[in-house]
């Protein structure tokens, strides 16, 4: 079975803070990584999907690298406003990019004004 | 932009009743998908259907069961609701591979009492 780890669990910054969490997951047979953005109250909104080792996205202050050989992703928040407060996921297909995405518990941010 | 919708926001139903979660996605994915999120857990596959009648059976099929009759519509049965079926369930959509980004509908947060 595939695992995905994320860490930490919750955080709590300052406005203006720049902050940043992990996704962990087996660097064997990597296909892509998934970044999601989940606000209360609506849906999962996709940020970003990586394939490439040491692709780097970016999407207005928040940004994502990504390692394949180690397996880890690290997704970027600069300057952090109190609507980016939300739940962060990660997931990746399984091999072969295969349909069984398996989720992260999640980093659950939270932005104080 | 994709739409996906979901019937209910929130439901309330009878242990033993039988239950209907909806979901129609407005782009044509051949993909559908039904998660359910517990606290502390990450998202878990019920279901997956990646055609019109065709389905698999993901992580956690036990209770539940599925229809995909048409392309567009994917509905996911409780033949006979526990308590232990209380929780949130999410539908998705996306086109074929798994480098294709998730798009989630906005939930249904089940109780079963």
């Amino acid at each position: 079975i595939l695992n995905v780890e994320q860490s930490p669990q919750s955080l709590h910054v300052q406005e203006g803070d720049s902050t940043n969490f992990t996704c962990s997951f087996p660097s064997s047979n990597f296909y892509a990584l998934h970044w999601y953005r989940w606000e209360t109250a609506k849906s999962p909104e996709a940020l970003f999907v990586m394939t490439l080792n040491g692709d780097e996205k970016k999407k207005g202050r928040i940004s994502a690298t990504l390692n394949t050989k180690e397996g880890y992703s690290y997704l970027y928040i600069k300057g952090s406003q109190p609507e980016d407060s939300a739940t962060y996921l990660c997931a990746s297909p399984g091999t072969s990019g295969t349909y069984k995405y398996i989720f992260g518990t999640g980093t659950r941010l939270k932005v104080l004004a | 932009d994709v739409k996906v919708t979901q019937s209910s926001r929130y439901l309330v139903k009878r242990t033993g009743e039988k239950v209907f979660l909806e979901c129609v996605q407005d782009m044509d994915h051949e993909n559908m998908f039904w998660y359910r999120q517990d606290p502390g857990l990450g998202l878990r596959l019920i279901y997956f259907s990646y055609d019109v009648k065709m389905k698999e059976k993901g992580d956690i099929p036990e209770g539940y069961s599925v229809s995909r009759e048409k392309k567009e519509r994917f509905s996911l049965i409780l033949e006979s609701a526990s308590t232990n079926q209380t929780s949130m369930y999410l539908c998705a959509s996306n086109l074929g591979q798994g480098n294709s980004p998730l798009h989630f509908g906005n939930g249904t947060r089940l109780t079963v009492t």
